[in-house]
């Protein structure tokens, strides 16, 4: 079991690029989410899903796309980068939507210049 | 929202001490979980306690859901207990697995 997996695990882009934040899970979890971490603060929910083709928005969505059209998979994507976005990305996920243990993928660090 | 609020922010052991960290949260909950994010970053689930006590190994936590507050405490700590342990519970009653964190007890562990 890979558990859920995350690429990149570095990016730079610069200021108004575009990228995808890939997450994958292999755990058949019907519910994922994406987070950030910025320093010297807990982390932000940005994005989550309950099920493929359901997603809805958390603390901090502005700025950030995503889709879910399979269980697995549930990239992040930033249309047009900003500095207010350097962050540390996580996905998470739990076997049911309403409850359970929450596991968390190693982390995808985003620099913007 | 709920307000989830972690103390003490930082703390400083050697090797060996014990320790309590807490958590309080503003409305009542029907999950809490804790975390551990060791120095390169990977966050942990430590425990899922929406209620009582639980333990593992030199970990153990306990949930007074009636009171809003839950306690981990770190016994014969070693150098691999540090980094940042965050407790984190559901942002509505109810609802999704949408959790909301706290920001975290920063640990420290020395040899």
């Amino acid at each position: 079991n890979a558990g859920v997996t995350q690429t990149p695990k570095f990016q730079v882009l610069k200021t108004g690029q575009s990228m995808t934040l890939q997450c994958a899970q292999d755990m058949n979890h019907e519910y994922m989410s994406w987070y950030r971490q910025d320093p010297g603060m807990g982390l932000r929910l940005i994005h989550y899903s309950v099920g493929a083709g359901i997603t809805d928005q958390g603390e901090v969505p502005n700025g950030y796309n995503v889709s879910r059209s399979t269980t697995e998979d549930f990239p992040l994507r930033l249309l047009s980068a900003a500095p207010s976005q350097t962050s540390v990305y996580f996905c998470a996920s739990s076997y049911r939507t309403t409850e359970g243990v929450l596991t968390f993928g190693a982390g995808s660090r985003l620099t913007v210049l | 929202g709920i307000q989830v609020e972690q103390s003490p922010p930082d703390l400083i052991l050697q090797e060996g001490a014990n320790s309590t960290l807490r958590c309080n949260f503003s409305d009542s909950v029907n999950n809490l979980q804790w975390f551990h994010q060791n120095p390169w970053g990977q966050l942990i689930n430590l425990f899922y306690i929406p209620s009582g006590t639980k333990q593992n190994g030199r970990l153990s936590a306990t949930t007074v859901a009636t009171e809003r507050y839950s306690l981990l405490y770190i016994s014969s700590s070693q150098t691999t207990d540090s980094g940042v342990y965050f407790c984190a519970v559901p942002a509505g009653r109810g609802g999704y697995n949408k959790l909301i964190f706290g920001a975290g007890t920063r640990l420290a562990v020395h040899p």
